[in-house]
């Protein structure tokens, strides 16, 4: 089974900008959700997606935003972006049965300058 | 408002000798803990999970303990090798919220020869 895909690896963005970033689950994975990674502040969870619904939200301003289309495949959007939004961004799947376990993909790296 | 603590931000062990990673919690509805770890450039992969009904898990080198009452877990690997280098995350979960986990801030391990 092919793991989970994220692009782009790395970008570069000025504040002000926005970005979108596109995670492909594990093939029949359902449900896709996205954490933030900054240094010292471990994984900040953002949102999870199941069947084109959102089903859970963190603690993140209105600017992020997410959504997935009826393959599977979510993506996510920074607005406004802000020097603090700098960070690894990961994407993970997990199927809805079974082991409450995430498969993380190898995230992208957002830099905002 | 930081749920699940990693306090050692850095270990370095010996190889061969015993790694032992601690990770507290403060919210009592947790029911679920994980393991990851994770290397420079890649995703968190899963390493080991436990469940509140147990107070142990082993997986090879890898064993988990948890001590409800003390809302505390630890991670042990016997032996420690280099290629365990890595940080290690561990989260947690409740059943009522899948897909919402909380993370610590992640522990630097070192295995030195």
């Amino acid at each position: 089974k092919a793991g989970v895909t994220q692009t782009p690896r790395y970008l570069i963005k000025t504040r002000g900008q926005q970005v979108t970033l596109s995670c492909s689950p594990i093939s029949g994975h359902r449900s896709v959700s996205w954490y933030q990674q900054t240094p010292g502040q471990g994984l900040q969870f953002l949102f999870e997606y199941f069947s084109e619904t959102q089903r859970n939200k963190g603690n993140f301003p209105g600017r992020f935003s997410g959504r997935q289309f009826s393959n599977s495949r979510s993506e996510m959007n920074v607005s406004t972006l802000e020097l603090g939004d700098s960070a690894l961004y990961l994407c993970a799947s997990r199927a809805r049965s079974g082991a409450n376990v995430l498969t993380f993909g190898a995230g992208s790296r957002l830099t905002v300058l | 408002d930081q749920q699940v603590k990693q306090n050692s931000p850095s270990l370095s062990v010996q190889e061969g000798r015993i790694s032992i990673l601690n990770c507290d919690y403060t919210n009592s509805m947790f029911d679920y803990f994980l393991w990851y770890k994770k290397y420079p450039a890649e995703g968190p992969t899963f390493l080991i999970s436990i469940s509140s009904i147990k107070d142990k898990n082993e997986d090879g080198r890898f064993t988990v303990f948890l001590n409800k009452s003390a809302k505390h877990l630890s991670l042990h690997i016997v032996p420690s090798q280099p290629g365990d280098s890595a940080v290690y995350f561990c989260a947690a979960s409740r059943t009522d919220s899948w897909g919402k986990f909380q993370f610590g801030a992640g522990t630097q391990v070192v295995v030195t020869p």
